[in-house]
């Protein structure tokens, strides 16, 4: 199947520091990226939606001046958590698709951690 | 979006089949049927889906009532590392994937 990689799996931070986080579609040229929190428990939930090239949609309730997500190349999206604050500390989990991986599937990676202190 | 419905937990035990059950009575015609499941600090894993007639891979099988207002994942032969919990989501092609709150599958050894 399609292998899509993050890093860091897990990080550390100061309050008010930024964050970047990589996704990486190893096999497959991933056409569109999707970024997903997860707090402890809780399930999925979806907070951006980025096509190669173009301005991520986010959804609702999602601001969008603090998650800021790049999605430069096929293969490489980025999220950045800017002034990162305690709130923030959540499992974020990206999925590719598209682009020589089966069709109408998401391939997810295993997560980075955040933590901010 | 169709909403789903799932059992919050179910158990099995090892080397047994699993079947886990997923009503979803507001499927429209163009929606498809996807599992996922996601073991403990992982991202989800993509497990199987379908439209309307039953599937079968190398990890489960999809078998979908023929009203369509159902489904049943069947994992043949249970293992410890089938232990995760276990989303039905519905998707009209190529939207959004909605995350409920799935099924814990616990397996006993």
């Amino acid at each position: 199947g399609a292998v899509v990689s993050q890093h860091p799996s897990r990080v550390i931070c100061k309050s008010g520091t930024s964050v970047k986080i990589e996704c990486r579609s190893l096999d497959f040229q991933a056409t569109t990226m999707f970024w997903y929190r997860q707090f402890p428990k809780k399930s999925l939930m979806l907070m951006a939606t980025s096509n190669e090239g173009s301005k991520a949609t986010y959804e609702q309730g999602v601001e969008k001046d603090k998650f800021l997500i790049n999605h430069a190349s096929l293969t490489l999206s980025t999220l950045t958590v800017t002034s990162a604050h305690p709130e923030d500390s959540s499992f974020y989990i990206c999925a590719g698709e598209g682009g020589g991986a089966s069709t109408d599937t998401q391939y997810f990676g295993p997560g980075t951690r955040l933590t901010v202190l | 979006d169709a909403k789903t419905t799932q059992p919050n937990s179910m158990e099995s035990n090892e080397e047994e089949p699993v079947h886990l059950p997923c009503n979803h009575s507001t499927i429209s015609g163009t929606d498809y049927i996807h599992w996922y499941r996601q073991l403990p600090s992982q991202g989800p894993e993509y497990v199987i889906h379908g439209l309307t007639s039953n599937v079968n891979n190398r990890m489960a099988s999809l078998a979908i009532a023929e009203d369509r207002k159902s489904s049943t994942l069947i994992l043949h032969r249970a293992t410890l590392r089938d232990a995760a919990v276990y989303y039905c989501i519905l998707r009209d092609f190529f939207q959004k994937l909605t995350f409920g709150t799935g099924t814990r599958l616990t397996i006993i050894p």
